[in-house]
């Protein structure tokens, strides 16, 4: 079966412009996950969709993040306006059902500057 | 919020030699995972423990879950040049609207030949 796919694999945008990142889950995979790592630190939970329902989203840091899943399928994570501090590895992952370990992507790296 | 504590932070060992890593919490998991990830990659699941107490292998992998639920070991036997990579605990509560994973920092492991 095909994996978690994210695009694009690299993004350099300027503070202040927008960005959208996509992420593809394994077909059938009711629940879908984002992920950041800031560099040097530990990766953490941004928000947690089941199906197109937001399930947990209480990692995400501020209103400035719009995550979406229309349909259930693939999910877009928006940010806008950038700030320099949202540079990391942005991962998505996904899996049939809760307590499963998760498949991750090969995530999307975002340079603000 | 929940945190783990992994040690080490990094790792210089010679090709041949055991590894053994591990990660504390000061609250309990139902689940503990270990994850590797290989620069550019997604974390890709090794080995994945439900019971407090469980011991579980993966080829030169051993693992085992605490029996306080509060930490876990991984260890790697007769290490090889493609061990290199960092490795990743995760701790997961699902149930409800939980099921996020919480990683710990990640332990850097170098393998010389």
């Amino acid at each position: 079966e095909a994996g978690v796919t994210q695009f694009p694999s690299h993004s350099v945008i300027e503070k202040g412009q927008t960005v959208t990142l996509r992420c593809d889950p394994i077909s059938g995979h009711d629940n879908l996950y984002w992920y950041r790592r800031v560099m040097g630190k530990e990766i953490k939970f941004l928000l947690h969709f089941v199906k197109e329902s937001k399930q947990d989203e209480s990692g995400m840091p501020n209103n400035r993040f719009l995550a979406e899943r229309t349909g259930g399928t693939y999910s877009t994570l928006k940010v806008q306006p950038a700030e320099l501090e949202d540079s990391g590895v942005y991962f998505c992952a996904s899996s049939s059902r809760q307590g499963n370990g998760y498949t991750f992507g090969s995530g999307t790296r975002l340079t603000v500057v | 919020g929940q945190q783990l504590n992994q040690s080490p932070q990094s790792m210089f060992i010679q090709e041949g030699e055991d590894v053994s890593m591990n990660c504390t919490s000061s609250s309990i998991f139902n689940t503990w995972l270990w994850y590797k990830q290989d620069p550019g990659e997604g974390p890709v699941l090794l080995i994945a423990l439900y019971k407090a107490g469980e011991l579980t292998s993966n080829g030169r992998l051993t693992a085992q879950f605490g029996i306080t639920r509060k930490d876990s070991f991984l260890n790697i036997s007769a290490s090889i040049p493609s061990d290199v990579g960092i490795y990743f605990c995760a701790g997961l509560n699902y149930g409800g609207s939980q099921g996020n994973l919480i990683f710990g920092k990640g332990t850097k492991l170098s393998v010389k030949p």
